[in-house]
């Protein structure tokens, strides 16, 4: 069964803190992807990777950074949180050679809450 | 404009109904076509796969893809309150494209009531 984890379920920071979002998946799957969802607007593309030490812009990365270490781990990084990055964050992973399509095997989500 | 269309409901049916889903889309590159659904406070999870044009059975769930019209549709047949959730449409250009991405609609939220 594909495994997709999120470090935190709920989160509550300060503005101006720097924010860290873990992703952690155990199917060796080469994609990695984060989301921001907010009702409304739907799932929004923020950056993505492709590979170890590769990362790729998404539609809105602006104030967002990402660090992808190794193979199963993708972070997320706010650099100086702010109110309007108050989101549910969703990270997902695939694989090129999925039998589906590439299919996006998603997290549980982590609610930010930025005061 | 956004490359792909949903709209967002909400939609509220009784128990027993077929509920009919549907997404547009601009992109003629699309040939890879997805339905996700989404529980209150969880993950999208992958519901129904279609590749190109043409139609898609499982159990009480089909999936439409009309690429003619750049239009897709899910339907489910005697709706349950266990359906009660939001419906994502998703869509892919050709194998090994665009590193994986996938194009999202805004979701559709059911509500399914006894």
């Amino acid at each position: 069964d594909v495994k997709v984890t999120q470090s935190s379920r709920y989160l509550v920071k300060r503005t101006g803190e720097k924010v860290f979002l873990e992703c952690v998946q155990d199917m060796d799957h080469e994609n990695m992807f984060w989301y921001r969802q907010d009702p409304g607007l739907g799932l929004r593309l923020i950056y993505f990777s492709y590979d170890v030490k590769m990362k790729e812009k998404g539609d809105i990365p602006e104030g967002y950074s990402v660090s992808r270490e190794k193979k199963e781990r993708f972070s997320l990084i706010l650099e100086s949180a702010s109110t309007n990055q108050t989101s549910m964050y969703l990270c997902a992973s695939s694989s090129p050679g999925g039998l589906v399509a590439e299919t996006q095997y998603f997290g549980p989500g982590t609610r930010l809450l930025v005061l | 404009q956004k490359e792909v269309e949903q709209d967002p409901g909400p939609l509220s049916v009784p128990e027993g109904a077929i509920v009919s889903l549907n997404c547009t889309y601009s992109n003629s590159a699309f040939q890879y076509f997805m339905w996700y659904r989404q529980y209150s406070r969880k993950g999208p999870e992958l519901l129904m796969y279609t590749y190109s044009s043409g139609n898609k059975e499982d159990g009480r769930f089909t999936a439409q893809v009309d690429k003619s019209s750049k239009y897709i549709s899910l339907f489910i047949r005697d709706s349950q309150p266990s359906d009660s959730a939001t419906y994502l449409c998703a869509m892919k250009e050709g194998r090994g494209s665009t590193l994986g991405r996938l194009y999202f609609g805004r979701g559709t939220q059911l509500t399914v009531w006894p």
